[in-house]
């Protein structure tokens, strides 16, 4: 099955810079890739998300980068605000035939500090 | 804001109890799927429910088992409770058929004694 693994497990970046959270993937057939920021006590919300036949999404402060070839995708946020202080997740799934199920991985707790 | 909804938010149970969790999809949405997050790490994928059959499962024991009603709401329940499923149970909701973007519920804090 799939294995997704997720690179750092914590992260402190100053107010203003730049945060990036990359993960890599093991299972060729993955191919939509989407991002979670989970807050104490709430559910995971979905942030951003790619698929396979685009190599770079952007949404604001927020990006995603995807590289096939190295089953690797990464999440950039720029000009980091106090609020985007959270766990995020990545996650990988086939979604050739619908809803197939997420793998996530194991989270990066990012702080920013002001 | 999501228009997924569980209840109940956080209970308490004891060891060899059953449980029942409920989760209301998001209107237009047909198929949910339902996670364990043990503390401190990522959702696990437990099953998904599409046309009120199970459509997938990961690795749980049979256990585990769930529902899905002709309004799309669904239940998972629980058996023989052990304390390792102390946990947040996540409710994803989605449309089969469309995008794949699946969106959460707050979850349920479900803590076994």
């Amino acid at each position: 099955g799939e294995n997704v693994e997720q690179h750092p497990s914590t992260l402190s970046v100053q107010e203003g810079d730049s945060a990036v959270i990359k993960c890599t993937y093991s299972d060729s057939a993955s191919n939509y890739f989407p991002w979670y920021k989970q807050e104490l006590g709430k559910g995971p919300q979905l942030i951003i998300d790619i698929r396979s036949n685009v190599g770079e999404k952007k949404d604001q402060r927020i990006a995603v980068t995807l590289n096939k070839t190295a089953k690797h995708f990464s999440l950039h946020i720029t000009e980091t605000q106090p609020e985007d202080s959270a766990v995020y997740f990545c996650a990988a799934s086939n979604a050739n035939f619908g809803n197939e199920k997420l793998t996530f991985g194991t989270g990066t707790r990012l702080t920013i500090i002001p | 804001e999501t228009g997924v909804t569980q209840s109940p938010t956080h209970l308490i149970k004891t060891r060899g109890q059953q449980v029942t969790l409920r989760c209301s999809s998001q209107s237009g949405h047909n198929t949910v799927s339902w996670y364990q997050q043990a503390l401190g790490q990522g959702p696990q994928f437990i099953f998904q429910y599409y046309r009120e059959e199970e459509n997938g499962r990961g690795n749980f024991p049979p256990r585990f088992s769930g529902l899905q009603f002709p309004n799309y709401s669904s239940e998972l329940n629980v058996n023989a409770l052990e304390l390792d499923d102390s946990a947040l149970y996540l409710c994803a909701s989605s449309f089969t058929g469309g995008n794949t973007e699946a969106f959460f519920g707050q979850g349920t804090r479900l803590t076994v004694v």
